[in-house]
């Protein structure tokens, strides 16, 4: 069992609300991710991160925001949700970001935007 | 974009029967992994191939990687009702520091 967690699981929330995803592990790594999956589809990387201060855009654009202030922790912000943002998003960390050793998954949120 | 695609997209066996799943990539990489996903949950890691390795085994898993043809195969032999998730492949890519995903191979193991 992977030590990286995710909350909440599932979300339906209005438009123009503002949400976080968390997002913390506990295995020091220093390299977090955050991909968008949509049911059956492919993992797009929205946002990644090298470690503390750290945050970089991934290849899918995103209306979304990252923070990393902690090692541990990673939180995904939308500032005003709309039903285009409705999706499963993952976050996953790795000891390192050459692709050289696995990445850890959390379970996912899935969001709902109505 | 450096994803890789998965082939087949779908693939439906009887329990026992052997499942073969393809992936193919488009730039140069160091490692290439396969990962496993049940149904609207994260993702497991399987196994990790490096480009200078042709072929690795772990269980009932065995992995082959040509970089000659920017391709991979992952084979699960005598497949299990309990293997029914999606495979995907990852790939790094030569100086890039993220791992890119492909579209995945739906595998449905009938008992």
């Amino acid at each position: 069992e992977a030590d990286i967690y995710q909350t909440p699981r599932y979300l339906v929330i209005g438009t123009g609300k503002k949400i976080t995803l968390e997002c913390s592990q506990t295995m020091g790594h220093d390299k977090m991710y955050w991909y968008q999956q949509d049911p059956g589809m492919e993992l797009h990387l929205i946002h990644y991160s090298y470690g503390v201060n750290s945050t970089e855009k991934g290849d899918l654009s995103s209306e979304s925001t990252v923070s990393r202030i902690r090692t541990e922790h990673f939180p995904l912000t939308l500032e005003s949700a709309r039903p285009s943002h409705t999706s499963q998003y993952l976050c996953a960390s790795s000891a390192d970001g050459t692709g050289g050793t696995e990445a850890f998954f959390g379970q996912g949120t899935r969001l709902t935007v109505v | 974009s450096q994803q890789g695609e998965e082939d087949p997209q779908a693939l439906s066996i009887q329990e026992g029967e052997n499942a073969t799943m393809n992936c193919s990539y488009k730039t140069s990489i160091n490692n290439l992994q396969w990962y496993r996903q049940n149904s609207g949950r994260g993702l497991v890691h399987l196994i990790l191939i490096r480009s200078n390795e042709r072929e690795k085994h772990s269980g009932r898993l065995r992995v082959t990687l040509d970089t000659s043809k920017k391709s991979s195969s992952l084979l699960i032999t005598a497949s299990r009702a309990a293997d029914t998730a999606s495979y995907f492949c990852a790939t790094d890519g030569t100086g890039a520091n993220n791992l890119f995903f492909g579209t995945g191979t739906r595998l449905t193991v009938i008992p």
